[in-house]
């Protein structure tokens, strides 16, 4: 297996224009993260699908911020207008079980803004 | 409030030495406790996975123990190698209906020739 694919690796945009980051989870696997990570704050949790149901969004920042899954092999993160804060590296995950065993990362996104 | 504390934030050593990280938490209920390792530009990868009932476990030169009773976990690397070289994040799942990951901030490890 290939593993979690995302895309882009990396993105530079401006202050105020839509970044879509995507992620295509282990075939099989019925979860699915989205992390961001800073070097303040670490890893945090954004989003849980679990079977392509949104279970716990409660770390998206605001609304500016948005996650779909349609279906079981693709999640979309996207962010609407983006800020210069929300510069970090989005990581996505997938796992079997609802994430009670081994969490399986991508390589995750690098976005800057400017 | 669910917290999870690394030390030390950033460790240098010499090849061929051992050293041992700690992780300490405050999370409940406890689940699980996963250590994980992220190179450089890469995404983190799981080590080890310990449940309530495991002191020890091993993964090659990684041993990984944990002390439910003092919320401790420790990681010991053996024999270092260059490639060792990475950060290592303590990862603490609160059991809440699906499990959810509390990570701690990491130790920054440089394995110097």
């Amino acid at each position: 297996d290939a593993g979690v694919i995302q895309s882009p690796r990396h993105e530079v945009t401006e202050m105020g224009q839509e970044v879509t980051l995507r992620c295509k989870p282990i075939s099989g696997h019925n979860s699915l993260f989205w992390y961001r990570q800073t070097m303040m704050r670490g890893l945090e949790l954004l989003i849980y699908f679990n079977n392509n149901v949104p279970i716990d969004d409660s770390g998206m920042p605001e609304d500016r911020f948005s996650a779909k899954m349609p279906n079981a092999s693709f999640s979309t993160l996207k962010i609407q207008p983006s800020e210069p804060r929300d510069s970090a590296v989005y990581f996505c995950a997938s796992s079997l079980n609802q994430g009670t065993g081994e969490l399986f990362f991508g390589e995750g996104s690098r976005l800057t803004v400017l | 409030k669910n917290q999870v504390e690394q030390s030390p934030q950033s460790l240098i050593i010499l090849e061929g030495k051992n050293c041992t990280l700690q992780c300490n938490y405050t999370v409940s209920p406890f689940s699980n406790l996963r250590w994980y390792k992220q190179d450089t530009g890469r995404g983190p990868v799981s080590l080890t996975i310990m449940t309530f009932s495991e002191n020890t476990k091993s993964n090659g030169r990684y041993t990984a123990t944990l002390d439910a009773d003092t919320k401790q976990s420790s990681l010991h690397i053996t024999a270092s190698q260059l490639s060792d070289s990475a950060s290592y994040i303590c990862v603490v799942s609160v059991s809440t209906g699906f499990q959810k990951l509390v990570f701690g901030t990491g130790t920054r490890l440089l394995v110097s020739p």
